[in-house]
């Protein structure tokens, strides 16, 4: 069963940059598509977007603008980049895989971002 | 954007009864060439990662216990716990993958009456 394990800093200043990698394993990182989802503390979940195995990406509109996903295929790794952060982008961050047809399974088991000074 | 609005925000029932809980689209999400429903729902315990538990509005995924089941097709859908333990505590969400952008309903806290 494939597993994934979110990484990266847990407090960014605002107006900096939040930067997260997924690590893959127990599977292979391609064919498949990748995502990214958010959940603010006590709030509803937030798809920020896709990326693909090939590097393709579909990103939210909400957030279209700030953010950057990327793959490293050699690592099986893939990255969240999202600029400009606020107190409002403090969240729950997970790395998912998509599954045939479009629903996230597994996730990762979420790392969590503050943006504060 | 889709609007998914679940129904009740919360809910507390009493061990052994039935739990219901409601998911609403602002459009159809039954795709006319497949004629599947592109819903799904899960499962959220406290401090873990949403777990998928039914995918295309009903059809629960392997190791899901059959007291779970999902019903419903185009705007309107629902999940059924048929006799709730105390496991089973939990946030409810569901999704829908009809659509760019993806979006999830708020959520339904599940708590023991």
């Amino acid at each position: 069963q494939v597993q994934l394990r979110e990484s990266g800093p847990g407090l960014v200043q605002p107006s900096e940059t939040l930067s997260l990698t997924c690590t893959v394993s127990g599977g292979s990182i391609s064919p498949y598509y990748w995502t990214w989802i958010r959940q603010i503390p006590g709030k509803g979940l937030e798809w920020i977007g896709y990326i693909y195995y090939s590097g393709a990406t579909d990103y939210n509109p909400s957030l279209r603008g700030r953010v950057t996903m990327s793959v490293d295929t050699s690592k099986s790794q893939f990255s969240l980049k999202l600029a400009s952060v606020t107190a409002a982008d403090t969240a729950v961050y997970y790395c998912v895989k998509v599954v045939t047809g479009g629903m996230f399974d597994p996730w990762g088991q979420g790392t969590l971002v503050t943006v504060s000074s | 954007d889709i609007v998914v609005t679940q129904s009740p925000d919360s809910l507390a029932v009493s061990l052994g009864e039935r739990a219901t809980i409601n998911c609403k689209s602002s459009q159809s999400l039954l795709y006319n060439s497949d004629n599947k429903d592109y819903l799904a729902w899960y499962q959220q315990k406290p401090g873990q990662p949403p777990k998928l538990l039914i995918s295309w509005a009903s059809a629960r995924e392997s190791g899901v216990p059959d007291r779970f089941s999902g019903s419903g097709s185009g705007t309107d859908f629902t999940l059924t716990i048929s006799s709730l333990q105390a496991e089973d505590v939990a946030v409810y969400h569901c999704l829908q993958h009809y659509s760019i952008p993806r979006t999830f309903g708020q959520g339904t806290r599940l708590e023991i009456k």
